[in-house]
């Protein structure tokens, strides 16, 4: 198993704005999955993303892969208040287990 | 229906203690964990368990013990609580196999006074 670093560590953006967050890895993945955790809330799955895709969407949410840089993106279009979180991503292989790095934290302004 | 229940929410004890924290899914999946959130909120996870296999993180001391009844429960045993046991546990489960997403509890935070 293998830990992705997010970047950056904190981000503010205005409400309204998009939001870009970053994820890097070090080796062959299967998948990338992207999660969500409130203040003082259990993580909430949001995207999962195959080895084979190179971008998927959800919602406001877009989610982007390059094997070759081992390197995925996180876009939140049209912030909202209760976009307000941690982001945190998971690189996996199968039979992986998630390894949580530090995530970025996302203050959303009014 | 809550997908992954865990129970009790809140635990508060005294050192020396021993404690147990229930956790259950109902969503069929064969892979369960537990993570501990720290102060600084970095998640670590502790175990991962399915029917086949118990993977324990070498850095849990073995105070910690999962006891999983079925492939639907795992709950968390400690013995002699300890100042530094005070976290936020949280229980998840998966489809180990299909390389899915996890399903996470909300957490129990315990307090070790």
């Amino acid at each position: 198993s293998q830990q992705g670093e997010e970047d950056p560590q904190a981000l503010s953006i205005q409400e309204g704005e998009n939001a870009t967050m970053n994820c890097s890895y070090k080796t062959s993945i299967n998948n990338l999955q992207w999660y969500r955790q409130n203040s003082g809330r259990g993580l909430v799955h949001l995207i999962l993303i195959r080895s084979n895709e190179r971008e998927k969407h959800s919602g406001r949410l877009r989610v982007t892969l390059d094997t070759s840089k081992k390197s995925s993106s996180l876009l939140i279009t049209a912030s909202r208040a209760a976009d307000t979180a941690s982001y945190f991503c998971a690189p996996l292989n199968r039979d992986d287990k998630i390894i949580f790095g530090k995530g970025t934290r996302l203050h959303i302004l009014p | 229906d809550t997908a992954v229940s865990q129970t009790p929410k809140y635990l508060v004890t005294q050192m020396g203690n021993d404690k147990s924290i229930k956790c259950e899914q109902n969503l069929g999946h064969d892979t369960m964990y537990w993570y501990k959130q720290d102060s600084k909120k970095f998640l670590k996870i502790m175990f991962s368990y399915n029917n086949k296999e118990l993977i324990i993180n070498e850095t849990v001391p073995n105070r910690f013990s999962p006891k999983s009844p079925d492939k639907a429960h795992l709950n968390l045993h400690i013995n002699s609580l300890e100042l530094g046991d005070s976290a936020v546990y949280f229980c998840a489960s998966s489809q180990g196999a299909r390389g899915g997403g996890y399903t996470f509890g909300s957490g129990t935070r315990l307090t070790v006074v």
